[in-house]
């Protein structure tokens, strides 16, 4: 499975949209984007995933360049609730229980 | 709503004891996983299970012994624990339809 590469940490100010950066250079024309975000303590929670269009849900957006190499996450209007790591893993469709999740990107909402 | 249930929630434990980890769902999912998280390690996939009746081994096997006699439960087992073992265990679901994985809220094990 391909490797992705995120920042460690980043900060966002309340009600503003926020940005998670993925770098995955080496994906693979079957492998998915997902995402997942861990709040301290919790067990981690499923975001979005996408193959190759940009995908839209209730939580947030999956922008994937058109190479694919890099992806997208973006949470509209953050809040306080979305305190937590979030990881970017990409992954063959047909595995996608077994996720390699890596440091992730800690995000911090201020108020 | 319960989704997956783990138990215990905490728990310390001497080394060389035997423990299960118990994980429950009630989401009638097909495939179950158990995953542990260490600091600056991530989360690491130790054993999983497509369907009832079938196992497989993860990234981090050793030591560690699953079943899965129904859909609904997928115990862990640590024979002879070792300090080691020492982590948060996550267990997770999936509907191999949706392709997004339901994770409880985990069990912290410290062996002494």
């Amino acid at each position: 499975d391909a490797k992705t590469t995120q920042p460690p940490s980043m900060d966002c100010a309340e009600g503003r949209a926020a940005n998670l950066p993925c770098n995955h250079s080496t994906i693979s024309g079957n492998e998915y984007v997902y995402w997942y975000r861990q709040i301290h303590s919790q067990g981690p929670q499923y975001i979005i995933h996408g193959l190759k269009n940009n995908e839209t849900n209730e939580m947030a957006s999956l922008i994937i360049t058109e190479d694919r190499k890099s992806s997208t996450l973006i949470l509209p209007h953050a809040t306080l609730r979305d305190t937590a790591v979030y990881y970017c893993i990409v992954i063959r469709g047909d595995s996608w229980g077994k996720l390699q999740f890596g440091a992730g990107t800690q995000v911090v909402v201020t108020p | 709503i319960a989704g997956i249930t783990q138990a215990p929630t905490s728990q310390i434990l001497a080394a060389g004891r035997r423990m299960t980890l118990r994980c429950t769902q009630d989401m009638r999912h097909n495939a179950m996983y158990w995953y542990r998280q260490d600091l600056g390690l991530g989360l690491r996939l130790i054993h999983y299970s497509n369907t009832a009746g079938t196992t497989g081994k993860g990234e981090v096997p050793d030591g560690y012994s699953v079943s899965r006699a129904n859909t609904d439960d997928f115990p862990l087992t640590l024979a002879s624990a070792v300090p080691s073992q020492t982590s948060v265990y996550f267990c997770a679901s999936s509907d191999s339809r949706l392709g997004e994985l339901f994770f409880g809220e985990g069990s912290r094990l410290t062996v002494l």
